[in-house]
């Protein structure tokens, strides 16, 4: 069981849009960043989205992420099937049962 | 560019020791940045290890955090993980990466954190069986 909820599937048609849900808590994103890894089949996760809605150097404008409160969204416009991956959201908490980093289940996005 | 490496024993006996070592390449381990572990059981997601600072402070999973030890060797620009008493529930593939941790400022005064993990190895798996 994760501590940050997301859906664990998702799709879309190649060229539309599609966005991925992360709910959490007020220890955890509602107190602090989100990022958002991408794991491609077989590979280790990569840095997509950090500090809620930035990209790194080389991650497309197409990938877009925003935060509200205690929750968070990946949005891909312009799906492409290279997208189909897994994708995982996370942040920092601060409970008192411990502090250190949480993910949400992931999210298996299938381009149709 | 940063490289992680991580290498140990693929096959380990339940109620024994897992062992991973990460090798740095492209970045000082000694550097402003924490030194993590994430594990992927199989068919499953992400969970957060620990982590650990080049001056030896660490944090851990609390529901690991009797079994885990983890250490750095700045000679070697490398860092460990141990994990002790395993059982079929630590089969996974084991990643090491770098975790960023850089303070955020808004006209100069202090924010908070942003924390990120922004390179990772490509992963090691290790199954417990006998």
């Amino acid at each position: 069981q994760s501590v940050l909820t997301q859906p664990p599937s998702a799709s879309g048609t190649p060229g539309l849009r599609v966005t991925i849900s992360c709910s959490g808590s007020s220890s955890n994103i509602g107190s602090n960043t989100v990022n958002w890894y991408q794991q491609l089949p077989g590979t280790a996760p990569k840095l997509l989205i950090y500090s809620n809605n930035q990209r790194p150097s080389g991650v497309p404008d197409r990938f877009s992420g925003s935060k509200s409160g205690t929750s968070a969204s990946l949005a891909i416009s312009g799906l492409q099937s290279e997208d189909e991956a897994d994708y995982y959201c996370a942040a920092w908490d601060d409970s008192l049962d411990g502090l250190g980093v949480v993910f949400g289940g992931g999210t298996k996005l299938t381009v149709l | 560019q940063v490289q992680l490496q991580e290498s140990g024993p693929g096959l380990v006996k339940p109620s024994g020791t897992l062992s991973l070592t990460c090798a740095v390449s492209g970045d000082s381990i000694s550097d402003d940045n924490w030194w993590s572990w994430v594990r992927q059981p199989p068919g499953k997601g992400l969970e957060w290890i620990g982590e650990i600072f080049h001056t030896g402070g660490s944090n851990c999973n609390l529901s690991l955090k009797s079994r885990v030890t983890m250490s750095v060797d700045k000679s070697k620009n490398q860092f460990s993980l141990k994990l002790s008493s395993v059982t079929a529930a630590d089969t996974a593939v084991y990643f090491c990466a770098r975790f960023r941790v850089v303070a955020i400022t808004t006209q100069g005064s202090f924010m908070g954190w942003e924390k990120h993990f922004d390179f990772w190895g490509q992963g090691a798996l290790v199954t417990v069986s006998s």
